[in-house]
Formats: structure tokens, sequence, C-alpha cells
């Protein structure tokens, strides 16, 4: 049962261009959904997070835009770079904390040069 | 600066042997848990635990053991290794309470079954 549900499971990007992961999830009862970035041979480690109660957040280059009523939320990366290269996964857990994350299937980022 | 210290790296086991993966965290993180990625399929929550003596079952428990004697370490352990059971693991750990937690991720342990 996969109750966060990550698209594409792959996508390559120019430099400087916008990437756009898109994520779908299930339970309503979820209520933090961060997003984790995993270089090669690593772990993952979290990027950004967004609670349901705004629709936006922007860190720097990376932006969560959340739509409560549909259930979604997506990852934008702009002026991607070479070093953006990564693997994206979604997750999504209660109460606010990281305890029992429900992650996404993962997308393979490829930032050309 | 520690972090989520996880051993083996690597790891070749024959089906039907037994192993035990460590990690260790030294944030002094109430919660510790077990995932396993595999390929299309995202990380997967093995087991978990929200402190010394307390474990719990995640997604995907079958074929595996875990417990927790101290705040700091979280065994896994693989009691007959089977096929299905090559995958990437990977320990996290976080504090138990508090909005917007942080979980760390250790490095990984690739096992591989045969």
């Amino acid at each position: 049962q996969q109750q966060v549900k990550q698209s594409p499971q792959s996508l390559i990007v120019q430099k400087g261009g916008i990437s756009i992961i898109n994520c779908a999830y299930e339970n309503t009862a979820f209520d933090y959904f961060p997003w984790y970035q995993q270089f090669p041979g690593k772990g993952p480690a979290l990027l950004i997070a967004i609670r349901p109660d705004v629709s936006e957040k922007k860190e720097g280059r990376f932006t969560i835009s959340f739509n409560k009523s549909a259930k979604q939320f997506s990852l934008h990366i702009m002026d991607s770079q070479p070093g953006d290269s990564a693997t994206y996964f979604c997750a999504a857990t209660f109460s606010g904390s990281a305890r029992q994350l429900t992650f996404g299937s993962g997308t393979q980022l490829t930032v050309l040069p | 600066n520690a972090g989520v210290t996880q051993t083996p790296k690597f790891q070749v086991l024959k089906t039907g042997q037994s192993m035990t993966l460590q990690c260790a965290q030294d944030m002094n993180h109430e919660y510790m848990s077990w995932y396993r990625q595999d390929p299309g399929m995202g990380l997967r929550l093995i087991h978990y635990s929200v402190g010394a003596g307390i474990t719990d079952q995640g997604e995907v428990p079958n074929g595996y053991n875990v417990s927790r004697s101290t705040t700091e370490d979280f065994p896994l352990r693989l009691l007959s290794a089977a096929p299905s059971q090559t995958s990437v693991y990977f320990c996290a750990s976080s504090f138990l309470t508090g909005s917007n937690s942080e979980a760390f991720f250790g490095q990984g342990t690739r096992l591989t079954v045969v």
C-alpha cells in the first residue's frame, strides 16, 4: 500500500532550468511533509519541509508548494545546478515529527552542465 | 560530530546465515528506526523505537528483529537471511517530540544475500 506516490521516477534538466517533482498522498491525517535529498553512497538528508497550514515554503532555490484539498505537494528547484544531481524523496508523517516517515518512491534528478 | 554511525558498510551473506547490523547515535535522540531502500520503492520502515526498552514494528518487519538496551544503540538482526533481504539498510534517529523534527540518517549498509 503506497500512501505517498511520487513522480517522475527520473528527471533530466539543463543547468539553470527548473526541476519539478510531484507527490500525492492518501492519508489526510498526515501533517508534516519533508523532502529528503540523497547523494550516491550517502544516507538521505533533510532538504526542506512544510506543514499543511501554509501553501508554500521557500528556502533559497528550493520551494515546496502544497495543495491540501488535492492532497498534493511538489518540490521546485529553481536555477538547477549540476550539484543538485541526486535522488529526491518526498515523505509524510504525523504529529509534525520525524517519526514513522512514509516515503515516496524517489526521483533521480540529473542536471546537465 | 559522528551523528548516526552504521556498521558494516557492505556485507555479503549466504542464504540462512544470521547477522547483526549495528547502529549508534550520539545526539541523545529518543527515536530510532530502521529502513530498507529498494529500487523504485523508496524507503520502507522495518522497526522503530521510542526509547530504551521499547520497540515496535513498521511496514516490513518480517525476518528482522531489534532491541534497544541503551539510548545510543539500535541493532537490527537478520535471523535467517533470504535473497529477498538484499537491500540497502538505513538507520535514522530523531527527537521524539517537537514540531518539524529532523530525522538524521546513517550512511547505510549494503547487504547482498546469495
